[in-house]
């Protein structure tokens, strides 16, 4: 198994620009987790899916930011327009059950807005 | 909003000595307790987990203690090695309009040769 595969690793773009990060969780999994992770703030959860439906987005900072999961395999989070206090590491992260087994995360992506 | 503090924020250890990393949690009815490792670079990684209905488990040189009456829980490392050096982050389930893990701010130790 490959493990959550999250791309881009890097991404630096120009503030106003669209951010688009993928995430493609374990096959089986039922849950999808986007978090992210910054010195001040810790890990986040921004939102999570169950059976590629939205549950709790509760922790989207605003409505510049927003996530799909089209299908079982993929998922995005997309920034639009990106500020840079949207600097971070943003991490996604699968499970087969929400609290049943631990979350396996990807490796996440670096995002840097200038 | 229910929340997870972690202590301490840093922790440098002699190789072969013990590490011990707390955490607390507000909420009552939380019931799962997962312990991650992070190294540079990397995602998250489980490591150790426990429920409310048991007090301590162990799995190698890591055990993680629970204390429901407090609300605290501790993850213990013995014979620590240079290769357990990593960011060491508790969490703990919560209801807050929906289940979810709520994260403490991760401990980063490190274990001097």
């Amino acid at each position: 198994d490959a493990g959550v595969i999250q791309s881009p690793r890097h991404e630096v773009t120009e503030m106003g620009q669209e951010v688009t990060l993928r995430c493609k969780p374990i096959s089986g999994h039922d849950y999808l987790f986007w978090y992210r992770q910054t010195m001040m703030r810790g890990l986040e959860l921004l939102i999570y899916f169950n059976n590629n439906v939205p549950i709790d987005d509760s922790g989207m900072p605003e409505d510049r930011f927003s996530a799909k999961m089209p299908n079982a395999s993929f998922s995005t989070l997309k920034i639009q327009p990106s500020e840079p206090r949207d600097s971070a590491v943003y991490f996604c992260a699968s499970s087969l059950g929400l609290l049943s087994y631990g979350y396996t995360f990807g490796s996440g992506t670096r995002l840097t807005v200038v | 909003g229910e929340n997870v503090e972690q202590h301490p924020s840093t922790l440098s250890v002699q190789e072969g000595d013990s590490a011990v990393i707390k955490c607390t949690y507000s909420d009552s009815a939380s019931n799962y307790f997962p312990w991650y490792k992070q190294e540079l670079g990397k995602g998250p990684q489980l490591i150790i987990d426990i429920r409310s209905n048991v007090g301590e488990k162990k799995d190698q040189r890591i055990a993680v203690t629970l204390n429901k009456t407090a609300k605290h829980f501790s993850l213990h490392i013995t014979e620590t090695q240079p290769e357990d050096s990593a960011v060491y982050f508790c969490a703990a389930s919560i209801l807050q309009g929906a289940q979810k893990l709520v994260f403490g701010q991760g401990t980063r130790l490190t274990i001097n040769p």
